[in-house]
């Protein structure tokens, strides 16, 4: 079964600053991967998508992830921090037999003035 | 496109009441999928419609969840009776196949007394 951890429930960045929020992922076929937003009092919406093809996506909002087969991951980053960034992060992956998507738990992002 | 839309936004009711959440997905889209996140957890799959189908429904906590999709149009989730730790906020997702993204819903927010 597939499976994602995400390291760090909270993060804090200065606005301006690099954002990483980590992701790693454990699938038995070679995963779908996902990574979405949720912003206060909304639902979750897509901010890019990893299937097949180059290994560095880009994303809405100046985001990008890197697939990284060698070390299961699918980091999220963003050169420059915004306030408007602010908000919950999850990643997901889709790798069973199944085709369902399982999320990691979330990592809260704080952008401070 | 309209999106995914979840009815109601919130609801709050006793221990030992009933609760039928609706789903209405992205029109088309064939895969419907319902999701829970207890406050402070990570967000779990519950299950997993294909048309009226239930495809996987290996998340479902217990008996006292019904989840319905006559027609494979909109979906109800009901919960009865509901007990104290079936609060949390509760997510639908659509998407055309099941290797694609999947559009959520703003969630309904169930608070059990």
């Amino acid at each position: 079964a597939q499976s994602v951890t995400q390291l760090g429930s909270h993060v804090s960045v200065s606005e301006g600053a690099l954002v990483l929020l980590r992701c790693n992922y454990s699938s038995s076929v070679p995963p779908y991967l996902f990574w979405y937003v949720q912003y206060p009092n909304q639902g979750l919406q897509l901010l890019l998508k990893y299937t097949t093809g180059a290994t560095l996506v880009k994303g809405i909002n100046g985001f990008e992830a890197e697939f990284k087969k060698s070390e299961t991951s699918f980091h999220l980053t963003k050169p420059s921090a915004h306030m408007s960034d602010a908000a919950e992060y999850f990643c997901a992956v889709i790798g069973g037999n199944n085709n369902d998507m399982r999320f990691g738990a979330g990592t809260r992002l704080t952008v401070k003035p | 496109e309209a999106g995914v839309t979840q009815f109601p936004s919130h609801s709050v009711i006793e221990k030992g009441q009933t609760v039928t959440l609706r789903c209405d997905p992205i029109s088309g889209h064939d895969n419907l999928y319902w999701y829970r996140r207890v406050m402070g957890k990570e967000i779990k799959f519950l299950l997993h419609f294909v048309k009226e189908s239930k495809q996987d429904e290996s998340g479902m906590p217990n008996n006292r969840f019904l989840a319905e999709r006559t027609g494979g149009t909109y979906s109800t989730l009901k919960v009865q009776p509901a007990e104290l730790e079936d609060s949390g906020v509760y997510f639908c997702a659509s998407s055309q196949t099941t290797n694609q993204p999947q559009h959520f819903g703003d969630g309904t927010r169930l608070s059990i007394l």
